[in-house]
């Protein structure tokens, strides 16, 4: 368990509507990810941090935006939710272990867009 | 282009049964591949890391080997327990300071009691 928490865990939301995700850890750790899994598609890295205000995007980042203002909490934002956002997205973040880094997960969240 | 390719896409055991599941990449320059278990509505569990071709990992019924093209998770006389969906991914040395992993579509293991 690397102590990480995401909230909401379900979230039915319109159209056109901002959401907002967050993703907690506990553990001071530096990298943080945002993944959205789809049937087909596997995990797809949306954004990542690698400290506080210091952030990047991944291969699926348009639509979403991220900050990251306190080292422990890192948001993900849909401006306006499309349905194709439609999704189970996952927080991770990263520790090192020898020569590599190993990535750890949230729960996640599901998220419905109507 | 870096790649992971994992193969069966589903796979349906016999309690007891064993078998492997496989995971092929094409990466210049590997740093680390990573198994992970996923169970339905949950988040992705790390199981192993392996560095270099030639070493192996274990864990209760489970083994996961590695050479320069694949990996294989080898399940020995499997339970319905270890039912769940297999994910591979490997880092490349390019990944740099990013630590991007890169993800195959994983296997859906089925074990029947």
């Amino acid at each position: 368990d690397a102590g990480i928490t995401q909230s909401p865990r379900h979230k039915v939301t319109e159209t056109g509507t901002p959401v907002t995700l967050r993703c907690h850890q506990t553990e001071n750790h530096r990298y943080m990810y945002w993944y959205r899994q789809d049937p087909g598609h596997g995990l797809r890295l949306i954004h990542y941090s690698y400290g506080v205000k210091d952030t990047d995007k991944g291969e699926v980042s348009d639509g979403y935006s991220v900050s990251r203002s306190k080292t422990e909490d890192f948001l993900l934002t849909l401006e306006s939710a499309t349905s194709s956002q439609t999704s189970v997205y996952f927080c991770a973040i990263s520790l090192r272990t020898g020569f590599t880094y190993e990535q750890y997960f949230g729960p996640g969240t599901r998220l419905t867009v109507t | 282009e870096d790649q992971v390719t994992q193969s069966p896409e589903a796979l349906r055991l016999q309690e007891g049964e064993s078998s492997s599941l496989n995971c092929s990449y094409t990466v210049s320059g590997l740093r680390g591949l990573f198994w992970y278990r996923q169970d339905p509505g949950k988040g992705p569990e790390f199981l192993f890391t392996l560095y270099s071709a030639g070493e192996e990992k274990e864990k209760e019924r489970l083994k996961a080997t590695l050479t320069k093209k694949e990996s294989f998770l080898h399940i020995t006389a499997p339970k319905p327990e270890d039912s769940a969906t297999y994910l591979c991914a490997v880092q490349a040395v390019q990944a740099g300071n990013n630590r991007k992993l890169i993800w195959g579509l994983g296997t859906s293991l089925a074990v029947n009691p």
